[in-house]
């Protein structure tokens, strides 16, 4: 079962600021890396998949990068509706795993 | 507009059975694989079964194997999980989620808002 290890846990920003989050793959998953955005109390939402493609109604100020077995997740400027936590997801073998998550909060 | 409504999460003892189900609408439901994904309170997300369209194949965590039984019918737009042999570690908000189309069945591209089963005596 490939293993993706997010990092860091928490991070702590204040709107405006640029948020970096990382996912690594324990093996490569080619460019298949997928990100999701969860606010309290609410299922997650697609952000991210094939690790760079934004889905419907993502505004372009998230983007993705990597492939193999690192990826990362970007926000240039940090909007208040964007603090929430992120998963990474991939799917191998018909086995999807996730990411433990990182929460993103506001400092 | 992609609409799915989870419902059949509530209180059971462990050992005992539930039946979780999803009402989808707003896309062809037949042409598309479905899941159910489950989050502990607190915790992130765990995959838990997949069925194809056509209700053929299944795929299941090895956690819920033999006790778990993912199910639909194309004709009424339903997805179903039949959860026998529960345990205090089931407690979680069960999610239906629609995976992409069939070159992008690695991603789930909507979400329902989850049904909430209890595992506890």
């Amino acid at each position: 079962e490939i293993v993706l290890t997010q990092s860091p846990a928490t991070l702590s920003l204040s709107p405006g600021e640029r948020a970096t989050l990382s996912c690594r793959a324990s093996q490569s998953v080619s460019y298949h890396l997928v990100w999701y955005q969860q606010k309290a109390g609410q299922a997650p939402r697609l952000l991210m998949y094939d690790a760079s493609n934004r889905a419907t109604g993502i505004p372009a100020r998230f983007s993705g990068s990597g492939s193999g077995t690192d990826f990362t997740l970007t926000i240039s400027s940090l909007e208040p509706e964007d603090f929430a936590v992120y998963y990474c997801q991939q799917r191998s073998s018909w086995r999807w795993t996730f990411g433990q998550g990182t929460k993103v909060e506001i400092q | 507009e992609v609409l799915l409504v989870e419902s059949g999460g509530g209180l059971v003892q462990p050992g005992g059975s539930l039946r979780l189900s999803c009402a989808a609408s707003g896309f062809t439901f037949s042409s598309y694989a479905m899941s159910w994904v489950r989050q502990a309170p607190g915790k992130g997300l765990e995959w838990v079964s997949t069925l194809s369209g056509s209700g053929v194949t299944t795929y299941y965590t090895e956690s819920v194997k033999g006790r778990f039984t993912i199910s639909r019918d194309n004709s009424k737009n339903t997805l179903s999980l039949q959860m026998n042999s529960l345990r205090a570690e089931d407690t979680a908000i069960y999610y239906c989620a629609k995976l992409g189309p069939a070159s992008s069945s690695h991603y789930f591209d909507y979400w329902g808002q989850g049904t909430l089963v209890t595992v506890s005596s």
